[in-house]
């Protein structure tokens, strides 16, 4: 099965900052990485997928990057309402598999 | 689209509990269903999926619950079970149904959630 290891497991950063999340696949898993936004007690909604690519309707301070083993997920200016936990996940093989997240905390 | 789950509970260790997805809004059959689930306070841990007829119906589990856990669907009903056998306290927390977007690929819809304790 293919792991994912996402860095860092919290972050804190203040409104406007640039923010980085960095997932490393333990195989290359090509450009099949989705990033998914968790605010508490909802269910995960897609921000990213295919690695790069926009989810309609999401705001263009998301966005991501990467291929093979190595991805990032960048917020370009941090907002209020990005405090939430991210997840990438890997749907290369039939044995999806996540990220342990990276809480997002605002300063 | 809309999912929506329903059977979750208490279970006591050994015992079983069958959660159903029910959904609505888009052509059931064409797509697979994927079942995640949370422990409190953890991350998102992939449970396992069913094909579309399309692609043959079969399933896929995570190690964790292979041999445990049984995913079935009946198109006519628009609707995915998820039969929880065997259960141990960690197979405790939040169970999402959720739909891709197409064969394979990313999880663009998913339900509420149900809440499932395993605990004596």
């Amino acid at each position: 099965d293919i792991q994912m290891t996402q860095s860092p497991s919290t972050l804190s950063a203040s409104v406007g900052d640039r923010v980085t999340i960095t997932c490393r696949a333990s195989q290359s898993i090509r450009s099949w990485l989705a990033w998914y936004q968790q605010k508490p007690g909802k269910p995960p909604k897609v921000l990213i997928y295919k690695a790069s690519t926009l989810q309609s309707g999401v705001p263009s301070r998301f966005s991501g990057s990467g291929s093979g083993t190595e991805f990032n997920f960048t917020i370009s200016s941090l907002q209020p309402d990005d405090l939430a936990t991210y997840y990438c996940q890997q749907y290369d093989t039939s044995s999806y598999s996540f990220g342990q997240g990276t809480k997002l905390e605002i300063k | 689209v809309q999912l929506v789950e329903s059977g979750g509970g208490l279970a006591q260790p050994g015992g079983s509990l069958r959660l159903s997805c029910t959904t609505s809004g888009f052509n059931f059959g064409d797509y697979s269903v994927t079942w995640v689930r949370q422990a409190p306070g953890k991350g998102l841990e992939w449970v396992g999926f069913i094909r579309s007829e399309t692609y043959g119906g079969t399933s896929e589990y995570a190690a964790s619950v292979r041999g445990r856990f049984i995913i079935s669907r009946d198109d006519s009903k628009s609707s995915a079970d998820l039969l929880m056998t065997s259960l141990k306290t960690e197979d405790t927390g939040i169970y999402y149904c959720t739909r891709d977007v197409s064969y394979g690929s990313y999880l663009s819809y998913w339900g509420p959630g149900t809440l499932v304790t395993v605990s004596s």
